[in-house]
């Protein structure tokens, strides 16, 4: 089944422990982005990937890093949580190229910074 | 900032009523343009999507898009309670290699039986 996965699907932190959000889809897909969702101000993208070692900047980046080492991973990471990055957090994937673009999200991680 | 904007409702309907969903995007360079549905608690699924001037339908929704007044709306026609969701506007401008996917805040959607 096509799919992404994100883990884990809750998550309480205390600030300041760095922790990590993974993120994998298995259709074979070039682009994968990280998006936060907070209360009234719908979806914001952190970081997306064009490819394997490419890495940009979303509306949102600050307090987060990203890598994309393989093709299908794509993991978020607090170095340092505070609790403004309490949210929702998405992980989404698509096809590169062409205007028609769908992106698959996944199940989404709901994280508590205490 | 690439901006979408979007009424934040909420928005009620009876049931077998057209529902209109609008949008209205800062950039016009924008190419495509989508509308996801999320219902609480889940993640957003794609309903449409359009990048040319005019009217696509796809059962009972139509998405309907104006570049030059920089618009976009999605219209439900006979809703039905298992439409009540939050419907997300999305604007993608594609430069060169760069690539971004701008949401608005979603307009929450609920059908009255």
């Amino acid at each position: 089944e096509a799919q992404v996965t994100q883990n884990p699907r809750y998550l309480i932190t205390v600030t300041g422990k760095k922790l990590t959000v993974t993120c994998s889809q298995n259709m074979n897909h070039e682009y994968m982005s990280w998006y936060r969702q907070d209360p009234g101000l719908g979806l914001r993208q952190i970081y997306y990937s064009m490819n394997v070692e490419v890495t940009d900047k979303g509306d949102v980046p600050e307090g987060y890093k990203v890598s994309r080492k393989e093709k299908r991973n794509f993991p978020l990471i607090l170095e340092s949580p505070s609790p403004n990055q309490t949210s929702l957090y998405f992980c989404a994937s698509s096809n590169t190229g062409g205007r028609d673009e769908k992106l698959f999200f996944g199940s989404g991680t709901q994280l508590s910074v205490l | 900032q690439k901006e979408v904007e979007q009424n934040s409702g909420p928005l009620s309907v009876p049931e077998g009523a057209i529902a209109s969903l609008n949008c209205t995007y800062s950039d016009r360079g924008s190419q495509s343009f989508f509308w996801y549905r999320q219902y609480s608690g889940k993640s957003p699924e794609l309903i449409m999507f359009i990048y040319s001037n005019g009217d696509k339908e796809d059962g009972r929704f139509t998405a309907q898009l104006n570049k030059a007044s920089q618009y976009v709306s999605l219209l439900i026609r006979d809703s039905q309670p298992s439409d009540s969701a939050t419907y997300l506007c999305a604007v993608n401008t594609v430069s060169g290699s760069a690539r971004q996917l701008t949401f608005g805040s979603g307009t929450q959607l609920t059908v009255l039986p």
